[in-house]
């Protein structure tokens, strides 16, 4: 399975300003997707990026609060913009190795965010 | 629609006692099912997985059987050990492996 880096680990924010979320692949993958996991809940799908192509959102997530990229097949973006205290989570990327459906997903280590 | 229900933590046991963490799932079509841990400061990790009826995943002592009858997927592992200690996530993908549902996740402490 591909290995992911993802960046910062986490990071205090002050409420409206924006925070970027980097997720580096160790391989080449397909589809990429962004999760958040808000405290004490499970995991959300905000969406998924694919090479290419705009970012399909989930009901609820909208482009203009999280804008997302994916220059490449190896990276992503993510970032949370004009940020509240309820954005306070960890956001989680995850990819698909290509070709390998169920058996190559992985997911990142997160980002704990904090809005103050 | 997709959704998976597990049992609420937490769930605290003694070293070497038998875990069952139980979930079940709605779902259409033919799903694929997971477990997922999540240590402390960590990332989601696959634990195991099943992708059709009747298959039963395993791995590091634990097992879950793909119950189609029942539709579920509970977790087990006979004698748990205090480096067990994590959060557990059910999972389902659709048949195309394009998204994941997950549970509520149950956190496990396991006490020497």
């Amino acid at each position: 399975s591909a290995v992911i880096s993802q960046k910062p680990s986490r990071d205090i924010c002050q409420r409206g300003t924006s925070l970027t979320i980097q997720c580096q692949v160790d391989s080449q993958v397909t589809m990429m997707f962004w999760y958040r996991q808000q405290p004490g809940q499970s995991l959300t799908l905000i969406a998924t990026a694919n090479q290419g192509s705009e970012a399909t959102y989930e009901s609820g997530f909208v482009i203009d609060k999280f804008p997302i990229s994916r220059p490449n097949l190896t990276f992503s973006t993510l970032t949370v913009s004009n940020m509240s205290p309820e954005d306070s989570s960890i956001y989680l990327c995850s990819a698909e190795a290509t070709g390998q459906g169920a058996r190559g997903y992985t997911f990142g280590s997160g980002t704990r965010l904090t809005v103050v | 629609g997709n959704s998976v229900t597990q049992m609420e933590g937490p769930v605290t046991l003694s070293e070497e006692a038998f875990l069952t963490i139980n979930c079940t799932y709605t779902a259409t079509g033919y799903p694929s099912l997971f477990w997922y841990v999540q240590y402390p400061g960590e990332g989601l990790q696959l634990l195991l997985k099943a992708t059709k009826a009747d298959d039963k995943g395993s791995n590091k002592g634990f097992e879950a059987t793909y119950r189609k009858e029942t539709t579920s997927f509970h977790l087990e592992k006979g004698s748990v050990q205090v480096s067990d200690s994590a959060v557990y996530f059910c999972a389902l993908t659709s048949y195309n492996f394009n998204k994941f549902y997950f549970g509520s996740g149950t956190k496990l402490n396991v006490k020497p």
